[in-house]
């Protein structure tokens, strides 16, 4: 059980276009969603909580206009890329959070690598 | 806001020796602290968690330890093995519910030497 999913795993896009990336939790409902960024060796660096029915909360020097994050049911939350540039090449990591009270784990979808040409 | 550090950033271990990689955090509030076990180009893997009612917790042969006080955790890892080569991450989180904010430490590369 819990498992979450990430689409696409990798895609190439062209600089100035938008992509969008599809986070689903598979078997459980998440009323949380986190999304991450990890650059090569680093460490996962937290964008926005995401939970469902309200906007986003970004985290400091996050663009929430470049950044797009629709959280539209228990299960599916999205980011878009908003007019995509070399540098938002990355490895964008997914995680949705499953439990009641006080007790709660986080799944990490597969990732998702973005090149941007 | 959290800051969670993490040391060492490598750690190379001869098979069958421990490992033990050790973290703090600057959030008093926090609640929850899980380790996730990363392989090259995929997902976070849930290995361990502790909360912060509990001082140590055990599964086989990884362990991780809470001192609340001094606000540092750790991760051992006993009679190491060649698939426990991995980078690992701590991470502290706040709040219950649909409230969490969870900060990841910057990671520990660790290598089991057969």
């Amino acid at each position: 059980g819990a498992v979450v999913s990430q689409h696409p795993s990798w895609v190439i896009c062209k600089s100035g276009t938008s992509v969008k990336i599809e986070c689903r939790s598979l078997d459980f409902q998440a009323t949380t969603m986190f999304w991450y960024r990890q650059f090569p060796k680093q460490s996962l660096m937290l964008m926005a909580t995401s939970n469902e029915g309200s906007k986003a909360t970004y985290e400091q020097g996050v663009e929430k206009d470049k950044f797009l994050i629709n959280h539209a049911s228990l299960t599916l939350s999205t980011l878009t890329v908003t007019s995509a540039h070399p540098e938002d090449s990355s490895f964008y990591i997914c995680s949705a959070m499953t439990g009641t009270g006080g007790s709660y784990e986080q799944y990490f979808g597969p990732g998702t690598r973005l090149t941007v040409t | 806001g959290e800051n969670v550090e993490q040391h060492p950033s490598t750690l190379s271990v001869q098979e069958g020796d421990s490992a033990v990689i050790k973290c703090t955090y600057s959030d008093s509030a926090s609640n929850y602290f899980p380790w996730y076990k990363q392989e090259l180009g995929k997902r976070p893997q849930l290995i361990i968690d502790i909360r912060s009612n509990v001082g140590e917790k055990k599964d086989q042969r990884i362990a991780v330890t809470l001192n609340k006080t001094a606000k540092h955790f750790s991760l051992h890892i006993t009679e190491t093995q060649p698939e426990d080569s991995a980078v690992y991450f701590c991470a502290a989180s706040t709040g219950s519910g649909g409230y969490q904010k969870v900060t990841f430490g910057t990671g520990t590369k660790l290598q089991v030497i057969p």
